[in-house]
């Protein structure tokens, strides 16, 4: 059974705050993104990695940046956490070429106060 | 930019057939995805069209014009479970590596009732 899994389920965190959401996914998928889920806004991607050590900006990555050290492991990082980043995030992975399935991650709620 | 156009709700009766639409502006197109999402629960894939026309998964119906830039998913028979919102996902290639993005629509809510 596949499985992408993340670090928390709920999270609350302080304003200014370094907050680490971690993503790990056991299907050697080579892809691996970050999105953030708001209501009305659909999910927006954050960054995504092709592979190993590789990274791209998507189309909000202002306030965040990734670590990718290992294959099965996406990291998201906020480095000065801020009340506007309040946000359900969720992390995704597919295999490369023509696999079309994006599979999800339960998903982090993330407070900053 | 990337676009993509979606309604916000749509509500239709059990047994019923309703239509999702989803139109889309983007570079690099490679195909049009689906999306389920309960509430509560991680988005979980329904079908993908790459070409023009219909693909038909059970229930579950996906079509293409990449002439009209223009995608639809259809669910026949509705059941209250259906009861979800759905996103549409364009697959479009990055010009910074070549690799594939996926930038999904706002969401439609449906509401299927008894």
């Amino acid at each position: 059974d596949v499985k992408v899994t993340q670090s928390s389920r709920y999270l609350v965190k302080r304003t200014g705050e370094k907050v680490f959401l971690e993503c790990v996914q056991d299907m050697d998928h080579e892809n691996m993104f970050w999105y953030r889920q708001d209501p009305g806004l659909g999910l927006r991607l954050i960054y995504f990695s092709y592979d190993v050590k590789m990274k791209e900006k998507g189309d909000i990555p202002e306030g965040y940046s990734v670590s990718r050290e290992k294959k099965e492991r996406f990291s998201l990082i906020l480095e000065s956490a801020s009340t506007n980043q309040t946000s359900m995030y969720l992390c995704a992975s597919i295999g490369a070429g023509l696999n079309y399935e994006q599979y999800f991650g339960p998903g982090t709620r993330l407070t900053v106060t | 930019g990337q676009s993509l156009e979606q309604p916000s709700e749509v509500t239709a009766v059990e047994g019923a057939i309703v239509q999702i639409n989803c139109t889309y502006q983007t570079s690099g197109f490679y195909g049009l995805s689906w999306y389920q999402q309960h509430d509560g629960g991680a988005p979980t894939f329904l079908s993908y069209n790459a070409l023009d026309g219909l693909e038909e998964t059970g229930r579950f119906s996906s079509f293409l014009s990449r002439s009209d830039s223009y995608g639809y998913l259809l669910l026949q028979e509705l059941q209250m479970k259906d009861s979800a919102s759905y996103f549409c996902a364009v697959r479009s290639e990055s010009r910074d590596s070549g690799t594939y993005k996926y930038i999904f629509g706002t969401g439609t809510r449906l509401k299927v009732l008894a």
